[in-house]
């Protein structure tokens, strides 16, 4: 079975700090994405990595970083996080030529 | 005007009841229909995998893609109290594993 693991289930951050969120998946995939899942707005993709070192804009980077230097960890940062920022933040992975994604358990993050 | 369309519910039925989930989508390039399944403060699941128009049957699932239509269907026959999740529909218009469209989902309730 594939597994996504997300570093934490929940967090509650303060404003302007710095953010990391990590995923971790253990199936040799080498697609990794980033969403965010908001009510009413469904799922949003903020980043996409297709291999190590290698990213992708996806709908909405804007207040978003990635990282990926090893293919089983895809991170996300938020360099300044701001209130608007709290969501839910699900990770994902694929292999590089197939659509089913595979999910972790997600991160509710809070900024206050 | 939403790429892809679902009534967010809840859609409420009694155990046992053959439930039909639908999304409708504008563009006619997609292919490739996936649904997930979400459970309450968890990642999504993929339950179903179809490719152009037909059916597919797994168990008690039955997906249905009419591209005439641009319309997608999750029949769940017997459901069951463990049914009641968010359905998420997906699609593609390529299988090189890029980025998904997602519905909002349609949240559904099974009544013991």
């Amino acid at each position: 079975d594939v597994k996504v693991t997300q570093s934490s289930r929940y967090l509650v951050k303060r404003t302007g700090e710095k953010v990391f969120l990590e995923c971790v998946q253990d199936m040799d995939h080498e697609n990794m994405f980033w969403y965010r899942q908001d009510p009413g707005l469904g799922l949003r993709l903020i980043y996409f990595s297709y291999d190590v070192k290698m990213k992708e804009k996806g709908d909405i980077p804007e207040g978003y970083s990635v990282s990926r230097e090893k293919k089983e960890r895809f991170s996300l940062i938020l360099e300044s996080a701001s209130t608007n920022q709290t969501s839910m933040y699900l990770c994902a992975s694929s292999l590089l030529d197939r659509n089913e994604q595979y999910f972790g358990p997600g991160t509710r993050l809070t900024v206050t | 005007q939403k790429e892809v369309e679902q009534d967010p519910g809840p859609l409420s039925v009694p155990e046992g009841a053959i439930v039909s989930l639908n999304c409708t989508y504008s563009n006619s390039a997609f292919q490739y229909f996936m649904w997930y399944r979400q459970y309450s403060r968890k990642g999504p699941e993929l339950l179903m995998y179809t490719y152009s128009s037909g059916n597919k049957e797994d168990g008690r699932f039955t997906a249905q893609v009419d591209k005439s239509s641009k319309y997608i269907s999750l029949f769940i026959r017997d459901s069951q109290p463990s049914d009641s999740a968010t359905y998420l529909c997906a699609m593609s218009h390529n299988n090189a594993g890029n980025m998904l469209t997602f519905g909002g989902g349609t949240r559904l309730m099974v009544k013991p």
